[in-house]
């Protein structure tokens, strides 16, 4: 059982720069979450996907950004332009659907300069 | 000026002696609760749930107690160990949205020994 698998683990970056976070969900869940930890607000949801289809986006903190899931094993999380209060840990997650659990990977470290 | 951050609470627990970890949740609605632990560097794991029809579920050497009067959860950990020391967090689902977790804010339990 490999889990959720998250890369980059650690990221440093300069103001202005793109950023991608990359999430394999565990084979078979059919739901797929974007969650971001910073000291100040804890852990909030950004994004979630049902099916590859984003469900609901309003956690999304601005238009610099998106999350796609192109495929059952694949999401992405973009930043663009990055800013230093974009700094946080990113994790993705993942689940059956439904009341079930969500299982989360280790996440990305980010650190915009 | 200074940023401030979350000011997680601390349990302090001998090693061998029970932990009770407690949370307020805020939606009368849920219908769906769970505990998670995290260590330093890792993402959320999860540890029990627990669904609003159920007031008391055990698993191995934790027990969650569910108290819908007052909104209240709590997580008993027995015969505490040293790799018990995280930070737990309790969430709760948004009624409607079984998939969408709302996370409280944690408790950081500290095992001595």
């Amino acid at each position: 059982d490999a889990g959720v698998i998250q890369s980059p683990r650690h990221e440093v970056t300069e103001m202005g720069q793109e950023v991608t976070l990359r999430c394999k969900p565990i084979s078979g869940h059919n739901s797929l979450f974007w969650y971001r930890q910073t000291m100040m607000r804890g852990l909030e949801l950004l994004i979630y996907f049902n099916n590859n289809v984003p469900i609901d986006d309003s956690g999304m903190p601005e238009d610099r950004f998106s999350a796609k899931m192109p495929n059952a094993s694949f999401s992405t999380l973009k930043i663009q332009p990055s800013e230093p209060r974009d700094s946080a840990v990113y994790f993705c997650a993942s689940s059956l659907g439904g009341e079930s659990p969500l299982h989360f990977g280790n996440g990305t470290r980010l650190t915009v300069t | 000026g200074e940023s401030v951050g979350l000011h997680l609470p601390t349990l302090s627990v001998q090693e061998g002696d029970n932990s009770i970890i407690n949370c307020a949740y805020s939606n009368s609605a849920s219908d769906y609760f769970i505990w998670y632990k995290q260590e330093s560097g890792k993402g959320p794991q999860f540890i029990i749930d627990i669904r609003s029809n159920m007031d008391k579920r055990q698993g191995q050497r934790v027990t969650v107690l569910l108290n819908k009067t007052v909104k209240h959860l709590s997580l008993q950990i027995a015969a505490t160990q040293p790799g018990d020391s995280a930070v737990y967090f309790c969430a709760e689902n948004s009624p409607g949205t079984a998939s969408k977790l709302t996370f409280g804010t944690g408790t950081r339990l500290q095992v001595t020994l």
